[in-house]
């Protein structure tokens, strides 16, 4: 079975300071890793992902599979991050629940002035 | 405009009546999800097909029904026997070998 956890529910961080939020994951095979936002009214939508190694919105985050993790961080936070963000994990090809897609809680993030 | 569409956006139901919420996707989608969100418990899957004519059971399938006999559609029903139906539903889409889903508006199921 494959299982996200995000054990923050609430973070709050000011303007300027560094951020990181915390995503760890259980799944026997090789998954493929996510990040996901949804901003005040609007839809969950993708932030990152970890095929890509890319930078968005100054956010990064790195698959660990040594600790099972892929937290996500910022150096510096903006209000504008003040978001719901969720950890999500996709299986892959050769098992039964080949392209589930598995979500963490979710952890609110506050950004302060 | 492309994309996906959850309707009703609110829904109220009486006690001991199914429901049927629905998910309608023009981007040409082999993958739907259904998921329950709840405050504190973040996104829980309800169920999801890979293709046509096929889906499976998420981690909470119990009391919800579905069905895929369209591409573009994949209708949610809670029924009778979900013990604690009033939550806000998502539906999503994906290519079936894609790495993005794309999510519906949402729709908000109460209990009266």
């Amino acid at each position: 079975a494959q299982r996200v956890t995000q054990p923050e529910k609430l973070l709050s961080v000011f303007k300027g300071a560094p951020v990181e939020l915390k995503c760890n994951y259980s799944y026997s095979g090789s998954p493929e890793l996510f990040w996901y936002v949804q901003y005040s009214r609007q839809r969950l939508q993708l932030l990152l992902r970890h095929i890509s190694r890319e930078s968005i919105k100054g956010f990064t985050a790195d698959l660990n599979k040594g600790e099972t993790s892929f937290h996500l961080k910022k150096p510096f936070a903006q209000e504008e991050d003040s978001a719901m963000y969720y950890c999500a994990l996709k299986a892959n090809a050769g098992g039964t629940s080949y392209g589930k897609l598995t979500f963490g809680q979710g952890t609110i993030l506050t950004v302060h002035p | 405009d492309g994309g996906i569409t959850q309707s009703p956006k609110y829904l109220f139901r009486k006690e001991g009546q199914n429901v049927t919420l629905s998910c309608e996707q023009n981007l040409n989608h082999d993958a739907m999800y259904w998921y329950r969100q709840d405050p504190g418990q973040g996104l829980r899957l309800i169920y999801y097909s890979q293709i046509v004519n096929d889906f499976q059971k998420g981690d909470i399938a119990e009391g919800y029904s579905v069905s895929r006999e369209k591409k573009e559609s994949f209708p949610l029903t809670v029924t009778s026997a979900q013990k604690n139906p009033t939550a806000f539903y998502l539906c999503a889409s994906s290519m079936r070998g894609g790495t993005e889903a794309f999510f519906g508006q949402g729709t908000r199921l109460t209990v009266v």
